[in-house]
């Protein structure tokens, strides 16, 4: 089946850092998709693409859908304390189903 | 206008038992998927309901089933509960069928398997 390889398991960073992280797949997806998920809750959705090459903006929030379509990336710049929680990728296939990576853990230090 | 509801939000059973998570999806949206979310695993896609009818279904064993309503509400049932069936359950509604359809979650249904 399609796996997504997401990276890095986690991170530490100073408040006002920037971060990235980014998902691989072996396969290849129509639509790119990026969530946060706070404890206790359910993901929410903060960027959504859906043309390889597309690069899109949510505020401090870059994300782009990769030319080959086998991976995507985030990017927050000036990361500040609300931004914990955890960041999933997930991609759309033809079958679809969204296939999730298993997320990146972001702690920031005030 | 009101986002994907879930109950009950937290449960616990023991082993054996059988449990019923209901789904409210976004009014409008007619595909509902279930997810179970575990630390170790991540999001496992478990099935996905449109027009009362299941369209995918993810690599779980046949004691988890589901099923949707006329209204599009939604619910799962996991019968003869393992202790590895607790978990975060994680229910998403979306307009539409396909890839390009957001799917939009809840805040999911907290099952502990004693």
């Amino acid at each position: 089946g399609q796996q997504l390889n997401q990276s890095p398991q986690s991170m530490f960073i100073q408040e006002g850092e920037d971060v990235s992280m980014n998902c691989t797949s072996s396969s290849i997806f129509n639509t790119w998709l990026w969530y946060k998920q706070d404890p206790g809750e359910g993901p929410v959705l903060l960027i959504a693409l859906y043309k390889a090459g597309e690069l899109t903006s949510n505020g401090r929030l870059t994300a782009q859908f990769g030319i080959t379509r086998k991976d995507s990336f985030l990017n927050i710049s000036a990361s500040i304390p609300s931004d914990v929680g955890i960041y999933f990728c997930a991609g759309g296939g033809s079958n679809y189903k969204l296939t999730f990576g298993k997320g990146t853990l972001l702690t920031v230090n005030p | 206008k009101a986002g994907v509801t879930q109950t009950p939000r937290y449960l616990i059973k023991t082993r054996g038992q059988q449990v019923t998570l209901s789904c409210s999806p976004i009014s409008g949206h007619r595909s509902v998927s279930w997810y179970q979310q575990t630390p170790g695993q991540g999001l496992q896609f478990l099935f996905e309901y449109f027009s009362e009818t299941q369209r995918n279904k993810g690599n779980f064993p046949g004691r988890f089933s589901g099923r949707q309503f006329s209204n599009s509400r939604s619910e799962m049932n996991v019968s003869t509960l393992e202790l590895g069936d607790s978990a975060l359950y994680l229910c998403a509604s979306s307009l539409s069928r396909g890839s390009g359809n957001i799917q939009y979650f809840g805040a999911g249904t907290r099952l502990s398997v004693l």
